[in-house]
């Protein structure tokens, strides 16, 4: 089966702080995402890799960047955290660009105060 | 702009009723189409997934259709279980970006 982790199920800080989310895949996965889901306007896609050391900007990435130094491992950084970036963050990776599907891992809910 | 809508918002049946959820996207040029699911706090599990060139999948009780000239797709469960309550969501991969454009989900509830 296909294991996608997260670092932390719940996550708690304050507004300013340097955030790090981090995304396990143990597939060999070429592709890795990170999205953000907020209620009503479901999934949007920040970040993401199609190769070690390759990012690209998805629909809403101002205030994030990301970190894939390795295959397995995609990292989600909030560089200044801010409250408006309180949500659930959802990490995903696929073997092929175009046709297979997306495996989830299980979220992580952060709260900026 | 891909945009990917999903009605109802909510759904509550009684066990054992079929029912049928829908997605509606507005640029019929998609590669494909997923069907996920996702429990309350827990990440999405993949259902479905139709390639542009197929019209449906199935898998158990689960029945996705597409069609692309139309801009929908339907997922129909029969049979329903309490066990099926869930958020259900779908997805669009294609068109201008290429990337997975998903719905705001329907909330299905279903009634023991």
């Amino acid at each position: 089966d296909v294991k996608v982790t997260q670092s932390s199920r719940y996550l708690v800080k304050r507004t300013g702080e340097k955030v790090f989310l981090e995304c396990v895949q143990d597939m060999d996965h070429e592709n890795m995402f990170w999205y953000r889901q907020d209620p009503g306007l479901g999934l949007r896609l920040i970040y993401f890799s199609y190769d070690v050391k390759m990012k690209e900007k998805g629909d809403i990435p101002e205030g994030y960047s990301v970190s894939r130094e390795k295959k397995e491992r995609f990292s989600l950084i909030l560089e200044s955290a801010s409250t408006n970036q309180t949500s659930m963050y959802l990490c995903a990776s696929s073997w092929d660009r175009y046709q297979e599907t997306q495996y989830f891992g299980p979220g992580t809910r952060l709260l900026v105060l | 702009k891909q945009e990917v809508t999903q009605i109802p918002a909510a759904l509550s049946v009684p066990e054992g009723e079929n029912l049928v959820l829908n997605c509606s996207f507005t640029d019929s040029a998609i590669y494909n189409l997923q069907w996920f699911r996702q429990d309350p706090g827990k990440g999405l599990t993949s259902l479905l997934l139709i390639q542009s060139s197929q019209r449906e999948q199935t898998s158990g009780r689960l029945n996705a259709s597409l069609d692309k000239s139309s801009g929908r797709s339907t997922l129909y469960i029969a049979a329903s279980q309490p066990g099926d309550s869930a958020t259900y969501l779908c997805a669009v991969r294609g068109g201008a970006t290429n990337k997975l454009i998903f719905g705001t989900g329907t909330l299905l509830a279903v009634q023991p």
